[in-house]
Parts: C-alpha cells; sequence; structure tokens
C-alpha cells in the first residue's frame, strides 16, 4: 500500500516570507513518481512538479524549489519571497511505476499569504 | 495547448436523480482517470481507462459507471445520487505511464 502524508494542515506567512511544504510517502516499489499539484480557490488541479524515484536532485523553479529526499522518504516544497497570489491549497501525491497508475494524494496543506 | 475539457462545470441534481459528467482529453493522450474530490478533501481516484477499456477500479460506488468512447471522450454516470455525491469530479488524462496528468477544471455536482 502507498500513503502520502501533509502533516501541515494549514499555513499562514506574511508576504515575502520564505515557507515549506512537506509530504512525506511510504511505498514499496522502488520506482514510483511524486507530483505536486495546486489548488488555488477557483478549484483547478495545477501541476507544479513531477519527479521520478531515481532523479535525487533538487529543482529550482523561480521562486518554487523541491527538496527530494529518498533516505527520508520526503518530498519537501519551498516557496520564496512568497506572494498573495500563492494562497492556495498544495498536495503532495505518489504514483507507483506498475499497471495502477492512478495518483494517490496527501490530505493537502492550506497555505494562507497575508498581505 | 489543448487542455482537458470537463462539462458541465457545474451542475445541481435532487436526490435519486442521475448525473452525466463528460471529458475530452488531451489529443493523443491514452489514459483517463476520473477523481472524487468531497468539500476539505482530497481527490480520491474512481476510476480509469487506458486505449478505452477499463484499466483500474478505485473507490467507485456501484451507483456510479463509466467508459471511454471510440473518439477517447469518457463519460461519468451517477444514478440514484446522494447528499454526499456532492464533490468537485476531476477528469485527467495522461499520454503514457511514465508522464504526468493533466487535469480539467473539475465539475462541481450539487446534490439537493
Amino acid at each position: 500500500a502507498q500513503k502520502v502524508t501533509q502533516a501541515q494542515t494549514e499555513i499562514s506567512v506574511v508576504e515575502k516570507e520564505d515557507v515549506t511544504l512537506d509530504c512525506v510517502y511510504e511505498t514499496r516499489d522502488t520506482t514510483y513518481y511524486l507530483f505536486w499539484y495546486k489548488q488555488p480557490p477557483s478549484g483547478e488541479l495545477v501541476f507544479l512538479i513531477r519527479r521520478n524515484s531515481f532523479d535525487e536532485q533538487n529543482e529550482i523553479s523561480g521562486r518554487y524549489s523541491w527538496n527530494f529526499q529518498k533516505s527520508t522518504s520526503s518530498f519537501n516544497f519551498t516557496i520564496t519571497a512568497s506572494q498573495v497570489v500563492d494562497s492556495a491549497v498544495y498536495f503532495c501525491a505518489l504514483r507507483n511505476s506498475g499497471s495502477a497508475r492512478q495518483l494517490t494524494f496527501g490530505s493537502g496543506t492550506q497555505l494562507t499569504v497575508l498581505p | 495547448a489543448a487542455g482537458v475539457i470537463q462539462s458541465p462545470r457545474h451542475l445541481i441534481k435532487e436526490k435519486r436523480e442521475t448525473a452525466t459528467l463528460k471529458c475530452y482529453p488531451i489529443p493523443r493522450h491514452d489514459t483517463v482517470y476520473w477523481y472524487q474530490q468531497g468539500p476539505g478533501q482530497d481527490p480520491q481516484f474512481l476510476i480509469s481507462f487506458y486505449e478505452k477499456m477499463q484499466s483500474d477500479k478505485g473507490s467507485i460506488p456501484d451507483r456510479f459507471s463509466a467508459q471511454q468512447f471510440s473518439d477517447y471522450h469518457s463519460e461519468l454516470n451517477m444514478s440514484s445520487l446522494e447528499l454526499g455525491d456532492s464533490a468537485l469530479y476531476f477528469c485527467a488524462s495522461s499520454p503514457g505511464s511514465n508522464y504526468g496528468y493533466t487535469f480539467g477544471s473539475g465539475t462541481r455536482l450539487t446534490v439537493v
């Protein structure tokens, strides 16, 4: 069985602060894929990043960065210099490489960035 | 670029009615997924289709059924609707097993 845990239910920061969203996963597979999605108040799911289990390089995209640590089964997401528009629910998700290709989502973290 | 199209965007139904949600995947994507997201919940996998055949099934009630047609669009049929079926229903498509998913904007179903 696989599981994704996002222990932070809600986080509030003031604009321009940095914030890290935690994600811990469980899987028995050696090959798997990790994702982050953003869900703004309008409701759509916006793809942010996909990372496979063999690629432990950290990634930076503008103000976003991701830290993948296989040793601790974590895939944390940091927003630098947060902005009000970053306010959303952020989901971490896991997919195994087998025939069942559906995503298992974490429970999400509601991020509120205050002006 | 083309995205995943879902219709309708909003739907209000009464208890015990039926509803049909439609999904048009990105062209040349071979897999379609349906997810249900209840209020304040994470999306839960319902069912998926690969090349028009059902490929996997999640926590989909027996009152729900789905299919994928020859033009690759998919429909989720929901009968005997209950209040608890009120949720955001997402469709996603994927071009292959090693790629990410593209989600549609979702259909918000309200059962009254």
